[in-house]
């Protein structure tokens, strides 16, 4: 079974602070995602990567970065941290090839911005 | 703009009878289509995806529907259970590697 796991369920931290959420998988796949879910606004893309040292903007990267340095692991990071940024982030990860298409996802990190 | 839609942001069933979840998608490039089930903190899971050049996909009480004159699918669900109550999240995708989500509609099955 493909395990995808994030570094912490629960996370609090306040305005201006620099945050980290990590997010690693066990099966050796080269695609790796971040997601937030708002409610009434479902899953939006915030960044993916296709390969190591490579990313791409998805639909909302304004205020997060992100680094793939090793090929299981993912960071998104929010370089100053606004009360916006309030939400559920979700990292995912699939194999590559281009039929592939079915994403599996972390447990999920509740991040609050006070 | 969004490409998959889900109009529907709740539905209500009793336990027993059918559950019809719809989505709508915009980009006839889409090949492949998912529904992904999310229980409350927790990620989403994988449910039952169709492919294209399908119009149906069955697996169990679980039954998703492609419709791609109208750029329409749908997930019947038969019979619904109290366990099934969830967000459900349609997906499309491309060849070109990432996935597009509707907004979610939360089931809710009732005794």
């Amino acid at each position: 079974d493909v395990k995808v796991t994030q570094s912490s369920r629960y996370l609090v931290k306040r305005t201006g602070e620099k945050v980290f959420l990590e997010c690693v998988q066990d099966m050796d796949h080269e695609n790796m995602f971040w997601y937030r879910q708002d409610p009434g606004l479902g899953l939006r893309l915030i960044y993916f990567s296709y390969d190591v040292k490579m990313k791409e903007k998805g639909d909302i990267p304004e205020g997060y970065s992100v680094s793939r340095e090793k090929k299981e692991r993912f960071s998104l990071i929010l370089e100053s941290a606004s009360t916006n940024q309030t939400s559920m982030y979700l990292c995912a990860s699939k194999g590559g090839g281009g039929r592939i298409y079915e994403q599996y996802f972390g447990p999920g990190t509740r991040l609050t911005v006070t | 703009d969004q490409q998959v839609k889900q109009n529907s942001p709740s539905l209500s069933v009793q336990e027993g009878r059918i559950s019809i979840l719809n989505c709508d998608y915009t980009n006839s490039m889409f090949d492949y289509f998912l529904w992904y089930k999310k229980y409350p903190a927790e990620g989403p899971t994988f449910l039952i995806s169709i492919s294209s050049i399908k119009d149906k996909n069955e697996d169990g009480r679980f039954t998703v529907f492609l419709n791609k004159s109208a750029k329409h699918l749908s997930l019947h669900i038969v019979p619904s259970q109290p366990g099934d109550s969830a967000v459900y999240f349609c997906a499309a995708g491309s060849t070109l590697g990432r996935l597009y989500f509707g907004r979610g509609t939360q089931l809710t099955v009732w005794p």
